[in-house]
């Protein structure tokens, strides 16, 4: 089953900058979802975007997918300090719901 | 609406001693995952639960890994003998429909950490 690939790896930014991170991946796939993770806390949900989507916003997130690439970006906007987390994009491919995560984005955003 | 419910939070055990985690689920989430995360990186599927039947098994370590989903609610992970690399957090997930779909949430409990020492 394939995976997404985050890049950067890792990534430092000044509060109130932009933070973007990539996900690319290998096969077609049904739908992609960014997740954040604190440190030591379980994965929250962010945002979904569908195969048939291009972009979508949520508030100060916004992302988007290019099917044609094969990859898919999340933008932040206007960071705050509580921004600071692994974000990691799941891909959906294939039957019953499965999810295959990458390893992940570190975001600092210094205060 | 109540979360993803994992215990215990933190276990250690000595490496060729056994582990079980619980979760249960949202309730009427008909799909429930188990995943296991090393520090550092992205988690990876263990096990995928639809009610109670197996969909995706294929990156358990079946020899000493074993998970099972009763009555298709509330689901156990074990791991018998433990080994070092088996240090992670191991997280559960469920997500609502069952079947094909095309974008439902999926939500995680806080999972369980596990280090073996």
């Amino acid at each position: 089953s394939q995976q997404g690939e985050e890049d950067p790896q890792a990534l430092s930014i000044q509060e109130g900058e932009n933070a973007t991170m990539n996900c690319s991946y290998k096969t077609s796939i049904n739908n992609l979802q960014w997740y954040r993770q604190n440190s030591g806390r379980g994965l929250v949900h962010l945002i979904l975007i569908r195969s048939n989507e291009r972009e979508k916003h949520s508030g100060r997130l916004r992302v988007t997918l290019d099917t044609s690439k094969k990859s898919s970006s999340l933008l932040i906007t206007a960071s705050r300090a509580a921004d600071t987390a692994s974000y990691f994009c799941a891909l959906n491919s294939g039957g019953y719901q499965k999810v295959t995560f990458g390893i992940g984005t570190k975001l600092q955003v210094i205060p | 609406e109540a979360g993803v419910a994992q215990s215990p939070r933190y276990k250690i055990i000595e490496k060729r001693q056994s582990v079980a985690f619980w979760c249960n689920p949202i309730s009427g989430h008909a799909t429930l995952y188990w995943y296991q995360q090393i520090l550092g990186q992205g988690p990876k599927l263990l096990i995928q639960f639809q009610n109670n039947g197996v969909v995706d098994d294929s990156q358990l370590p079946k020899d000493r890994f074993s998970a099972e989903r009763l009555k298709g609610v509330d689901s156990t992970l074990k791991i018998q003998p433990a080994k070092l690399e088996d240090s992670a957090v191991y997280l559960c997930a469920s997500v609502s429909g069952q079947g094909f779909f095309s974008g439902n949430t999926i939500y995680f409990g806080e999972g369980s950490w596990l280090t073996v020492v």
